[in-house]
């Protein structure tokens, strides 16, 4: 199974300023299939890219993604406070479909 | 509006079984493939079950082959997974997920239930 490693596990920012999620893949991701979700406490995950770098439906422009074979990123450019979540990648061109561990972005 | 809620989660003791069942609306059932995912408490999310869109397929991941069934009822817009031989490990909160696309798969998801807490233990 496709194994995705996430950085950092931890980014402490501020609002307004930009993150940069990575998240790596142990090999080459088909098609590019690669989605990225945010989770908030006690809620259910929700899409915001797939397809590497195409952002689901009422996902603010702030959130890009990019990247392909084994290396992804998420930026999210000036934070907004509800921004601040844990944010997973996810594969889907291998079965079984695998998550990264997760990078939690935090308030400094 | 897309909505998934599922239900049946609670305390069950090792080796016991569950049954959780997910109820959706708002859209049409019967054309979307369907998943079940997993997140053990404090950690990331599992992949665990999908099933096409008549039943006719399914596909789950190794750690629970043999032990948990993925069915669906298309006539009652409902989603189950019958969870049989339940270990410690299998503690989690189950969330019913839908795959994006209509009459096809992607196999990402883009809506997800509020999630039903399983916990494993004696």
């Amino acid at each position: 199974e496709i194994v995705l490693t996430q950085s950092p596990a931890t980014l402490s920012l501020s609002p307004g300023e930009r993150a940069a999620l990575s998240c790596g893949a142990s090999q080459s991701v088909s098609g590019t299939y690669l989605a990225w979700y945010q989770q908030k406490p006690g809620l259910a995950p929700r899409l915001l890219i797939y397809d590497a770098s195409s952002r689901a439906t009422g996902i603010p422009d702030r959130f890009s993604g990019s990247g392909s074979g084994t290396d992804f990123t998420l930026t999210i450019n000036r934070l907004e406070p509800e921004d601040f979540a844990v944010y997973y990648c996810q594969q889907y061109g291998t079965s079984p479909w695998t998550f990264g561990q997760g990078t939690k972005v935090e308030i400094k | 509006e897309v909505q998934l809620v599922e239900s049946g989660g609670g305390l069950v003791q090792p080796g016991g079984s569950l049954r959780l069942s997910c109820a959706a609306s708002g859209f049409t059932f019967s054309s979307y493939l369907m998943n079940w995912v997993r997140q053990a408490p404090g950690k990331g999310l599992e992949w665990v079950a999908n099933i096409k869109q008549d039943g006719s397929e399914k596909y789950c991941v190794e750690s629970v082959k043999g032990r948990f069934t993925i069915s669906r009822d298309n006539a009652k817009n409902s989603l189950y997974l019958q969870m049989n031989s339940l270990r410690a490990e299998d503690t989690a909160v189950y969330y019913c997920a839908r795959d994006p696309l209509s009459g096809g798969r992607r196999n990402y998801f883009d809506y997800w239930g509020q999630g039903t807490l399983v916990t494993v233990s004696s």
